[in-house]
């Protein structure tokens, strides 16, 4: 089954840029979404197809995906950004797969 | 817009079996493909699988033999049932819509979550 990996933790002062990464084999071939899971809620779509926002989601989050590693990147990160981050892949099983999450720390 | 509700008991015995329903209000269920997602207390998300409004499935292989997932269109409403369950089923299921195919593959709407709990 296919595997996806992000660091564990990423620590950002606010007003900065924080990067996510997401690793897996040749992930650029496939659509990446990332979701914002707060603490005791649900979670949240913030990007898809590797880089589109819903709607009502702010510019700030953007993302790319190439070669081995998808990023969400958070430009500007504030306070209510703190959260727990996951990627999402489509696996060649025709599976949704997630990544292990990544605990976004606000400063 | 589209909202998710979960619904079923929070505890269940080992070996038991566990039947969680999902309400879809405010939009439609069909042209849609709908998800079970858990999480385990401070683990990551599980795709646990996706049904279509017509019926059509698919679910994750570590869970295959055990899990099921049924549409009622009429009430708007999909449900999971999981087999012989054990302590390691403990989390909270989020049923969620999702897209499969030129819209990408994610899933755009989440219920709230329920808790469940295996435990005698």
């Amino acid at each position: 089954s296919y595997e996806m990996t992000q660091p564990p933790s990423v620590s950002v002062s606010p007003g900065q840029t924080a990067s996510i990464t997401c690793t897996g084999d040749q992930i650029g071939d496939k659509y990446v979404a990332w979701y914002q899971q707060r603490s005791g809620q649900s979670p949240l779509l913030v990007l898809y197809q590797d880089n589109k926002r819903p709607s009502g989601i702010p510019e700030r989050f953007s993302g790319s995906n190439s070669g081995n590693t998808a990023t969400l990147t958070i430009t500007g990160t504030q306070p209510m950004d703190e959260a727990d981050y996951y990627c999402q892949a489509w696996g060649s099983d025709t599976t949704y797969v997630f990544g292990a999450g990544t605990k976004v720390t606000v400063l | 817009q589209v909202q998710l509700e979960e619904s079923g008991p929070g505890l269940v015995k080992p070996s038991e079996t566990l039947s969680l329903t999902c309400t879809v209000s405010g939009g439609s269920i069909t042209n849609y493909y709908w998800s079970w997602v858990r999480q385990p207390p401070g683990e990551r998300l599980e795709w646990i699988g996706y049904i279509f409004y017509s019926g059509n499935t698919k679910y994750n292989p570590s869970l295959e033999s055990r899990v099921a997932i049924l549409v009622d269109t009429s009430k708007k409403q999909f449900s999971l049932v999981l087999n012989s369950v054990t302590a390691a089923d403990t989390a909270v299921y989020y049923c969620a819509r999702s897209n499969v195919g030129r819209s990408g593959y994610h899933m755009d709407v989440w219920g709230n979550g329920t808790t469940v709990t295996v435990s005698s």
